[in-house]
């Protein structure tokens, strides 16, 4: 079975500042990676995916993640955030055979201060 | 390529009253999930289907709830009869079969018991 820590539920940042969200998973079996977006009253977009390769993936809207299999750690991360960045996000993993189901994170609220 | 729907978007209800959702993948998608996604906590899986053959529903409560995909195609989540901690956000993914991990996203039905 997997399971899946955000390490914190709620990040403030000012706008334009860099913002790194904290994201471990625990498995037996390997996995692949995801993180998902959810705006207010709106459904998961899919920010970025780890699925094999380079360990440094590259995503939507700037945001980019790094797969570390020691630490077992897939940090996302944003250079430069904008107040539209403001969000509920979201750290999952699905195993490579079988139902392929998703095991979530609790989330991390980020929220950009002006 | 239309995006996965469903409906209704919002719904209140009493507790011990009846309710149903609906969801219409992506076309060609096989593979159909439903999650609940409770406030604060990341979505959970409650069953997911592969055309009408349900694949995984090991964490769905089937005192109340139960779930049908009788075409292989659309889906309906039923809660009868809901309860106050039913209160949730209920989402509805698919997948391809030779699309890899990804699953898509619908935007989701908001249910209020009280």
């Amino acid at each position: 079975a997997q399971s899946v820590t955000q390490l914190d539920s709620q990040v403030p940042v000012f706008e334009e500042a860099p913002v790194e969200l904290r994201c471990n998973y625990s498995s037996s079996v390997s996995v692949y990676l995801f993180w998902y977006v959810q705006y207010p009253n709106q459904g998961l977009q899919l920010l970025l995916k780890y699925l094999s390769g380079s360990t440094l993936v590259k995503g939507i809207n700037g945001f980019e993640a790094e797969f570390n299999k020691s630490q077992t750690s897939f940090h996302l991360r944003k250079p430069s955030v904008h107040i539209s960045d403001t969000a509920e996000y979201f750290c999952a993993v699905s195993n490579y055979q079988g139902a392929q189901k998703l095991v979530f994170g609790q989330g991390t609220r980020l929220t950009i201060n002006p | 390529e239309a995006g996965v729907a469903q409906s209704p978007r919002y719904k209140i209800i009493e507790k011990r009253q009846s309710v149903a959702f609906w969801c219409n993948p992506i076309s060609g998608h096989a593979t159909l999930y439903w999650y609940q996604q409770i406030l604060g906590q990341g979505p959970k899986l409650l069953i997911q289907f592969q055309n009408n053959g349900v694949v995984d529903d090991s964490q769905l409560p089937k005192d109340r709830f139960s779930a049908e995909r009788l075409k292989g195609v659309d889906s309906t989540l039923k809660i009868q009869p809901a309860k106050l901690e039913d209160s949730a956000v209920y989402l509805c993914a698919s997948r391809a079969l030779a699309g890899g991990p990804l699953q898509y996203f619908g935007p989701g039905t908001r249910l209020t018991v009280t």
